[in-house]
């Protein structure tokens, strides 16, 4: 079993759909959580933090559950420009503080 | 202000050939990583530098892989007698001691190996 796990898609939306993302974790050590947006040939690039109380950024919304060992990741009124790969990260207890990456989940949203 | 930047952007080499990428992280950030992506694939860690420490060199998939950190700033990833399934795009990523979870990634090298 892979340590952080994504539904790899893709998710086909319509613009202005809300679209909901999660992303499980099976090390209950893990510490700190993450979401990055990876565009088509482009480099991954941070794009929110999710804290345990949850948190919002504008039309996206992360949420951590750590009982059940999964984050979330929503957007509200999907743009075209929300079409990327978004990888959920997941960082190991102790000082190395390695960030482990899943696979990435796929979004298309259509015009 | 400057970002990653990793040379060269594009390589094109012969299987068994060896080739050096380059990887210049943001002044001042302590860790630095290698990963590497093919195509239509997720992050492949290989390794990682923080300051003085013995790097994590777990991820490297085979001894004809290798990197150095000189200085505490650029990295050079060395690939030994390249095979075609070395093909992939390299990329490198720094991140301060203070926020090592934020990751600023350089655009990547492409490598394809005939």
């Amino acid at each position: 079993r892979k340590e952080v796990e994504q539904d790899p898609g893709p998710f086909n939306v319509p613009e202005g759909a809300t679209v909901a993302f999660n992303c499980t974790y099976s090390n209950s050590a893990s510490q700190s959580f993450f979401w990055y947006r990876q565009d088509c040939r482009k480099e991954p690039k941070l794009l929110m933090s999710v804290y345990s109380s949850g948190n919002e950024d504008g039309r996206f919304t992360a949420q951590l559950n750590r009982a059940s060992q999964y984050i979330s990741l929503l957007i509200r009124d999907s743009k075209l420009s929300d079409s990327a790969t978004y990888l959920c990260v997941v960082t190991r207890a102790g000082n190395n503080r390695k960030l482990i990456w899943g696979l990435g989940t796929s979004l298309a949203v259509n015009p | 202000g400057a970002g990653v930047s990793q040379s060269p952007s594009n390589k094109v080499t012969e299987k068994g050939k060896d080739v050096e990428l380059r990887c210049d992280p943001i002044s001042g950030h302590t860790a630095l990583y290698w990963y590497r992506q093919s195509l239509g694939q997720g992050l492949e860690f290989l390794i990682y530098f923080q300051g003085n420490s013995a790097p994590d060199k777990s991820g490297l998939p085979s001894d004809r892989f290798s990197a150095e950190r000189t200085g505490g700033s650029v990295s050079t990833l060395t690939i030994q007698r390249t095979q075609q399934e070395d093909s992939a795009v390299y990329l490198c990523a720094s991140s301060s001691r203070q926020t090592v979870e934020t990751q600023y990634f350089g655009p990547g090298t492409r490598l394809l190996v005939l």
